[in-house]
C-alpha cells in the first residue's frame, strides 16, 4: 500500500518550460511534506520542504504548493533549465512516528534544451 | 565536510553468502535510516535507529538486521541474502527533532546484485 502516491512517472519538459509534479497522501498525521531531488549515482538531497500550516512555499525557481483538505501538494519548477533533469521524489512524516519518512515513488524529469 | 559514507558502492555476491553494508556519519546526528530504491517504488525504510542502542522495523525489514552501537555508524546485515534483495540501497542521517521534523542526510547509495 503507497501511502504517497507520486505522478508523472516521467516527464519531458522544454527547457524554460514549467515542470509540475503531483503527490497525493493518505494520512492525515503527517506533518512534514518534503521533496528531494536524485540525480545519477547520488543520494536524493532535500530540494525544498512544507508544513501544513502553509498552503505555498518558495525557493527561487522551486514551490510547493499543498492543499491539505484534498490531501495533495504539487512541486513546481519554473524556468526549468538542462540542469534540472534528475529524478524527483516528493515525501512526507509526522512528528509522532519519529524519522519514519515515507516516499512518492519517483518521477524522471528530463529538460530538453 | 559533513557527509554520510556508505561502502561498499557496488557489491555483486552469490544468495547466502552474508554480507554487511556499512554506513558511516560525521554529523553527529541521532537518528538514521537504511532504505532500498526499487524503480517504480520509489525508496522504502528498511530500519531505523532513533539512538544508540535503539533500532525499529521499517517498512520493509524483512531479511535484514541492523546494530547501532556507536551513534556515527549504523551497517546494516543481510545473513542470508536472496535475489530479491537485489536493490540500491541508501544510509541516511538526520538530527533529533527538537520543535520541527529535520531533514535526512543521504550517502551516494550502495548497488547490490544478489545472484
Amino acid at each position: 500500500q503507497q501511502q504517497v502516491k507520486q505522478s508523472p512517472q516521467s516527464l519531458i519538459v522544454q527547457k524554460g518550460g514549467i515542470s509540475i509534479i503531483n503527490c497525493a497522501y493518505e494520512n492525515t498525521a503527517f506533518d512534514y511534506f518534503p521533496w528531494y531531488q536524485q540525480f545519477p549515482g547520488k543520494g536524493p538531497a532535500l530540494l525544498i520542504a512544507i508544513r501544513p500550516d502553509v498552503s505555498e512555499k518558495k525557493e527561487g525557481r522551486f514551490t510547493i504548493s499543498f492543499n491539505k483538505s484534498a490531501k495533495q501538494f504539487s512541486l513546481h519548477i519554473m524556468d526549468s533549465q538542462p540542469g534540472d533533469s534528475a529524478t524527483y521524489f516528493c515525501a512526507a512524516n509526522s512528528k509522532q512516528g519519529a524519522q519514519k519518512l515515507v516516499f512518492g515513488q519517483g518521477t524522471r524529469l528530463t529538460i530538453n534544451p | 565536510e559533513a557527509q554520510v559514507t556508505q561502502n561498499p558502492r557496488y557489491l555483486i555476491t552469490v544468495t547466502g553468502k552474508k554480507l554487511t553494508v556499512t554506513c558511516s556519519q560525521n554529523m553527529n546526528h541521532e537518528y538514521m535510516s537504511w532504505y532500498r530504491q526499487d524503480p517504480g517504488l520509489g525508496l522504502r525504510q528498511i530500519y531505523y535507529s532513533m539512538n544508540v542502542e535503539v533500532t525499529d522495523k521499517g517498512d520493509v525489514p524483512e531479511g535484514y538486521k541492523v546494530s547501532r552501537k556507536e551513534k556515527r555508524n549504523f551497517p546494516l546485515i543481510l545473513e542470508s541474502p536472496s535475489p530479491n534483495q537485489t536493490s540500491l540501497y541508501f544510509c541516511a542521517s538526520s538530527p533529533s527533532e527538537g520543535e520541527l521534523n529535520q531533514p535526512q542526510h543521504f550517502g551516494d547509495g550502495t548497488r547490490l546484485s544478489i545472484l
